[in-house]
């Protein structure tokens, strides 16, 4: 069981930039999160799902899409990025059968 | 939506003192709370929790109470020691379970 993967560990963009961060989970888990963590401002959710083909916003949506078409996976996709995005992104599972949260080991984005 | 507090932001003790975390919540309808504990450039951990219907909970060092009246819980970490040097976040969940929102962490270092 690996549990919660992110890939990737460590990236850095430049503004305008697009790309996808990866999570996936092989637990069979129904709910996925994305957070943002920065310094002083503890863990903030930015979209989730509770099921394949739905998701939902979080505190901070914006400049992030998601889209979840298997249970298995839950990417998140900077449209154009912006150094205010700069942050560690955490992916987090949850069973439907309790609240129990399950980390992926994150990725440090910087955008420059 | 709900707002969760948490304080303090920094604390140090001494080895074998105890250390004690305070948060407070807005939302009447949250009714899961718990702490994870975050080490430098890990994902946060699950350390214990608490559900609405319970006041109190213990395992070995660390407990959790919970006044539903006055919407705060704290935590209470007993005879410190210096592995429990970490950052740690309280948290609070509505009834499904999906939706996370954070404190904005305490810095506990504890003194050898």
């Amino acid at each position: 069981n690996a549990g919660v993967t992110q890939t990737p560990k460590f990236q850095v963009l430049k503004t305008g930039q697009s790309m996808t961060l990866q999570c996936a989970q092989d637990m069979n888990h129904e709910y996925m999160s994305w957070y943002r963590q920065d310094p002083g401002m503890g863990l903030r959710l930015i979209h989730y799902s509770v099921g394949a083909g739905i998701t939902d916003q979080g505190e901070v949506p914006n400049g992030y899409n998601v889209s979840r078409s298997t249970t298995e996976d839950f990417p998140l996709r900077l449209l154009s990025a912006a150094p205010s995005q700069t942050s560690v992104y955490f992916c987090a599972t949850t069973p439907g059968s309790s609240y129990e949260q399950y980390f992926g080991p994150g990725t440090r984005l910087t955008v420059t | 939506g709900e707002n969760v507090e948490q304080h303090p932001s920094t604390l140090s003790v001494q080895e074998g003192d105890s250390a004690v975390i305070k948060c407070t919540y807005s939302d009447s309808a949250s009714n899961y709370f718990p702490w994870y504990k975050q080490e430098l450039g890990k994902r946060p951990q699950l350390i214990i929790d608490i559900r609405s219907n319970v006041g109190e909970k213990k395992d070995q060092r660390i407990a959790v109470t919970l006044n539903k009246t006055a919407k705060h819980f704290s935590l209470h970490i007993t005879e410190t020691q210096p592995e429990d040097s970490a950052v740690y976040f309280c948290a609070a969940s509505g009834n499904t379970g999906n939706q996370f929102y954070f404190g904005t962490g305490t810095s506990l270092t504890v003194i050898p």
